[in-house]
């Protein structure tokens, strides 16, 4: 089985902090995604990587970038962390096109 | 800009009610629709679903997808307490230049009372 491992499960941070989110996958997969989730507006994609190195824009970047020096490893990166940056964030990794995601448990960020 | 529509947003049923989640998209260069289900944590994988007319079935789970009409319907026949949670409906659509975009629908949440 694939396994998607998000390092926290709850985070609280202060506003202007930098803070790290960090996601690894078990199974080889190009693709890794981040997205942030909230009551009523769904799963938002972040960004995502389909290779090492490379990164795309999702539907809202803005104060977040990622890293993805191995391929296993997907980290997202809050730059100052801002109190509307409270939610709950989800990383996903996917073999291939045709193939489903599969999701880690998720983190949910706290910035006070 | 790709859309999702996801309906009903919520739903509260009795156990051993039959229910059907509703899923419609607008995307170009369409390449598959998959549903979700999320309890409490991470959604879980249910269907994928590429081709038209062609129903997929899991236990008391079933899809089936209309490209025609540009939807799909998530169906779950005698309902348990344990089928609650969110059902996410995702469309995967090519972007150019060997990229591609997922769009997720806002979910519907299921209740199911005893």
């Amino acid at each position: 089985d694939v396994k998607v491992t998000q390092s926290s499960r709850y985070l609280v941070k202060r506003t202007g902090e930098k803070v790290f989110l960090e996601c690894v996958q078990d199974m080889d997969h190009e693709n890794m995604f981040w997205y942030r989730q909230d009551p009523g507006l769904g799963l938002r994609l972040i960004y995502f990587s389909y290779d090492v190195k490379m990164k795309e824009k999702g539907d809202i970047p803005e104060g977040y970038s990622v890293s993805r020096e191995k391929k296993e490893r997907f980290s997202l990166i809050l730059e100052s962390a801002s109190t509307n940056q409270t939610s709950m964030y989800l990383c996903a990794s996917m073999s291939a096109i045709n193939q489903p995601q599969h999701f880690g448990d998720g983190t949910r960020l706290s910035i006070l | 800009e790709d859309k999702v529509v996801q309906s009903p947003l919520s739903l509260v049923v009795h156990e051993g009610d039959t229910v059907t989640l509703n899923c419609s998209y607008e995307v170009t260069n369409f390449r598959s629709l998959l549903w979700y289900k999320q309890e409490k944590k991470a959604p879980t994988f249910l269907f994928m679903l590429t081709s038209s007319g062609i129903e997929k079935k899991s236990g008391r789970l079933s899809s089936i997808l209309d490209k025609k009409e540009l939807f799909s319907i998530l169906n779950i026949t005698a309902t348990q307490t344990g089928d609650s949670a969110v059902y996410l409906c995702a469309v995967v659509a090519y972007s150019g230049a060997g990229s591609y975009q997922l769009t997720f629908g806002k979910g519907t949440k299921l209740s199911v009372i005893p």
